[in-house]
C-alpha cells in the first residue's frame, strides 16, 4: 500500500463548482497533514494544514479522520485561480532528527469558465 | 525578504556530466531538503539535513551528493552514476514554528 494515496484527478469543473479531494495514508504514527498547492512548473506552497476538529480557511475546508486515515480538502465557489495541482502532505514525524514528509501525487483541478 | 533561492533555473547536463545545483536560504532555518520530482508523480526526498556539516540520505540518494558548510547553503551534485537526472528539482527549508518553504526549483535535462 502507498504511504499517501490520492484521487487520481483530473478534476474538470465549471466555475462556482464545489470539489472535494480525498487522501489517504498508511502509516497511523503520522503526526500532522497538510495541502499544498502546486501550479505548473512551480514549487508547492502550503494552502492550509489540517486539524482533527477540521478548518476553513474561506472557500476551503479540511477535514482529517484519524481513525480511518483520511483527509479531505472541499473547495466551494470554484474560481479560475483555483485550477493548480493539490498536493496532499503527511507529515511522519522525526526521522534522525529530521522531519519526514510524505507527499502524495497530486490531484490536478482545472476550472473552466 | 527572507526565502529560498535556487539557481539556475534551467540546467541541461550532458551524457557522464557531474552537475551542481544551488540552493541558499536566509530564513535562519536549521533543516534543510532537496527533493525530486518527476512528471504525474509526488515528490521524493533525496538528501535532508539538521544541521551544519551533517546531511542523511533520503528515499533515493543514489546518483546523488551534497554538503551543509554553512547554515544557508545546502547545494546538491547530480553525479554521472545517476541514470536518470532528468527531473524537477526542489530544495526545501523548514522550522518547527513556520513548516516547509520551498525554492523555485531547477529543471534539469540530460542532453
Amino acid at each position: 500500500r502507498k504511504e499517501v494515496e490520492q484521487d487520481p484527478g483530473p478534476f474538470n469543473v465549471p466555475e462556482g463548482a464545489t470539489v472535494a479531494f480525498n487522501c489517504t495514508y498508511s502509516n497511523s504514527a503520522s503526526q500532522s497533514f497538510f495541502w499544498y498547492r502546486q501550479d505548473c512548473r512551480k514549487e508547492p506552497k502550503l494552502l492550509m494544514s489540517v486539524y482533527s476538529s477540521g478548518n476553513e480557511d474561506g472557500r476551503f475546508t479540511a477535514q482529517l479522520n484519524r481513525a480511518s486515515q483520511y483527509i479531505s480538502l472541499l473547495i466551494r465557489d470554484s474560481k479560475l485561480s483555483d485550477s493548480a495541482t493539490y498536493l496532499c502532505v503527511v507529515n511522519e514525524g522525526a526521522q534522525g532528527g529530521s522531519e519526514k514528509l510524505v507527499f502524495g501525487k497530486g490531484t490536478k483541478l482545472t476550472v473552466n469558465p | 525578504d527572507g526565502g529560498i533561492t535556487q539557481s539556475p533555473k534551467y540546467l541541461f547536463r550532458k551524457e557522464g556530466q557531474n552537475v551542481t545545483l544551488s540552493c541558499e536560504q536566509n530564513l535562519n532555518h536549521d533543516a534543510m531538503y532537496w527533493y525530486r520530482q518527476d512528471p504525474g508523480q509526488g515528490l521524493r526526498l533525496i538528501y535532508y539535513s539538521q544541521i551544519v556539516n551533517d546531511f542523511q540520505k533520503g528515499d533515493i540518494a543514489e546518483g546523488y551528493s551534497v554538503s551543509r558548510e554553512k547554515k544557508e547553503s545546502f547545494p546538491l551534485t547530480v553525479t554521472s552514476a545517476q541514470k536518470n537526472p532528468t527531473a524537477f528539482y526542489l530544495c526545501a527549508s523548514s522550522s518547527p514554528l513556520y513548516g516547509y518553504t520551498f525554492g523555485s526549483g531547477t529543471r534539469l535535462t540530460v542532453v
